[in-house]
């Protein structure tokens, strides 16, 4: 199973938006939606952002967003703040009842 | 409050065995499928295994398939990941997850891995 496909990186200045994309096949992200988005900031344990695409669960803030078109899903922040700076990782489940993860964005507040 | 705690990661030589262990509290363990989750030094992370509530079904990544084994004991609350035939490329952080509910299926999925341990770290180096 190809790990799916994240930009690097992706920034922007504070009060902007941004979007992450994450890329994969029909038989995950365009299968299923059960995409899910994780933030990691450094030396910490992944916390979820967005489930079942466009979800968030309770005491993510609001300027998180999700979306996903036919193989690719997409994480938008709005309104970047300094505390958004962190690496993002979506995750799918897979036609082989597995699950895998992105490639990983790196996020930076200029 | 839903705490995860791993423990059993250290430094071990190529083709070793080790075994890490998850403990578990704030919930009612049996109810939730766990799954391990890994991140090599610098690199992202990668799903490594997964097991149902109840220890009857276990789900492996490719790459650990016939080295790993998921396992849990829901009388101490506590998963477990047996690795054997360690490799350098085992070297990583090891967190467990907790999923909302069952294990997915094609027709329903809860939420995988909410929350995360702190990990735990496993060396395979000479």
């Amino acid at each position: 199973q190809s790990a799916l496909t994240q930009p690097a990186s992706v920034s922007g200045s504070p009060g902007q938006s941004i979007t992450i994309s994450c890329t994969g096949t029909s038989s995950d992200v365009g299968g299923y939606n059960y995409v899910s988005w994780y933030q990691q900031h450094p030396g910490k344990a992944p916390k979820l952002m967005i489930y079942e695409v466009s979800n968030r669960p309770s005491g993510v803030s609001n300027r998180f967003s999700g979306s996903k078109s036919g193989n690719t899903a997409s994480l938008t922040i709005s309104g970047l703040q300094a505390e958004d700076e962190a690496d993002y990782y979506c995750s799918s489940y897979t036609s082989s009842s597995a699950y895998v993860f992105g490639t990983g964005t790196k996020v930076t507040v200029l | 409050e839903v705490q995860l705690l791993e423990s059993g990661g250290g430094l071990v030589q190529p083709g070793g065995s080790l075994r890490l262990s998850c403990a578990a509290s704030g919930f009612t363990f049996s109810s939730y499928a766990m799954s391990w989750v890994r991140q090599a030094p610098g690199k992202g992370l990668e799903w490594v295994s997964a097991i149902s509530g109840s220890g009857g079904s276990t789900y492996y990544a490719d790459s650990v398939k016939g080295r790993f084994t998921i396992s849990r004991d829901n009388s101490k609350n506590t998963l477990y990941l047996q690795m054997n035939s360690l490799r350098a490329e085992d070297t990583a952080v090891y967190y467990c997850a907790k999923s909302w509910g069952v294990y997915c299926s094609s027709t329903s999925c809860y939420p995988p891995f909410d929350p995360w341990g702190q990990g735990t770290l496993v060396t395979v180096s000479s």
